[in-house]
């Protein structure tokens, strides 16, 4: 296991369909985090995980957006009823304690384009 | 919430000159600051990150500083090179809970 891997690495889609992604993390990384990523924008927060326990969510995860972790290993963030404007990068860290602080590993993220 | 503002948002150096990247958050319960490297198409790695316990923290040709009074850190990076162009990031929040990310800067290092 070398990385955090996201599946799929795009997708494109019509307004008003469900869409899934799925995050592995890196093994015994016990904090999971999923951000979306607008062109020559930061990360935005979205919500994240500690093994199965969703701890945060952000304003920004409406009502259409749910993030599963269920055996606490992958992830899941499905978006229903799709928007023009969830068109992003919707990228996952998972994150390791470590002397001084945490390190985030992150994928390589899932370009959804809503059409 | 925490505000993470983060400037320049467009850096252009020429290879072999520093580089200097400013970030100000507004939480001050935040004790944790790190920084990330976008390349295109790939999620943002991790280059260097300091703890508010600490004022500088250095790794090679970068180092980090943090005011803690003033509630700002920058990223240094010296003696630039063409493979240091990429999107930079700031994160700031607490080391294992929630951290918010600056608007990121595009530096370019011309050879």
């Amino acid at each position: 296991d070398t990385g955090v891997s996201q599946d799929p690495r795009h997708k494109i889609t019509k307004r008003g369909q469900n869409v899934t992604f799925r995050c592995d993390p890196i093994s015994e990384h016990n904090r999971l985090y999923w951000y979306r990523q607008t062109l020559g924008q930061g990360p935005e927060f979205l919500t994240y995980f500690q093994n199965e326990a969703q701890l945060e969510k952000s304003r920004l995860l409406s009502d259409r957006f749910s993030a599963e972790r269920p055996k606490g290993s992958f992830s899941t963030l499905e978006i229903q009823r799709t928007e023009q404007g969830d068109s992003a990068m919707y990228l996952c860290a998972s994150r390791v304690p470590r002397t001084g602080g945490t390190e985030a590993f992150f994928g390589q993220g899932t370009r959804l384009t809503v059409v | 919430g925490e505000n993470v503002e983060q400037h320049p948002s467009t850096l252009s150096v020429q290879e072999g000159d520093s580089a200097v990247i400013k970030c100000t958050y507004s939480d001050s319960a935040s004790n944790y600051f790190p920084w990330y490297k976008q390349e295109l198409g790939k999620g943002p790695q991790l280059i260097i990150d300091i703890r508010s316990n600490v004022g500088e923290k250095k790794d090679q040709r970068i180092a980090v500083t943090l005011n803690k009074t003033a509630k700002h850190f920058s990223l240094h990076i010296t003696e630039t090179q063409p493979e240091d162009s990429a999107v930079y990031f700031c994160e700031s929040g607490t080391s294992y809970g929630k951290l918010t990310f600056g608007q990121g800067t595009i530096l370019t290092v011309h050879p």
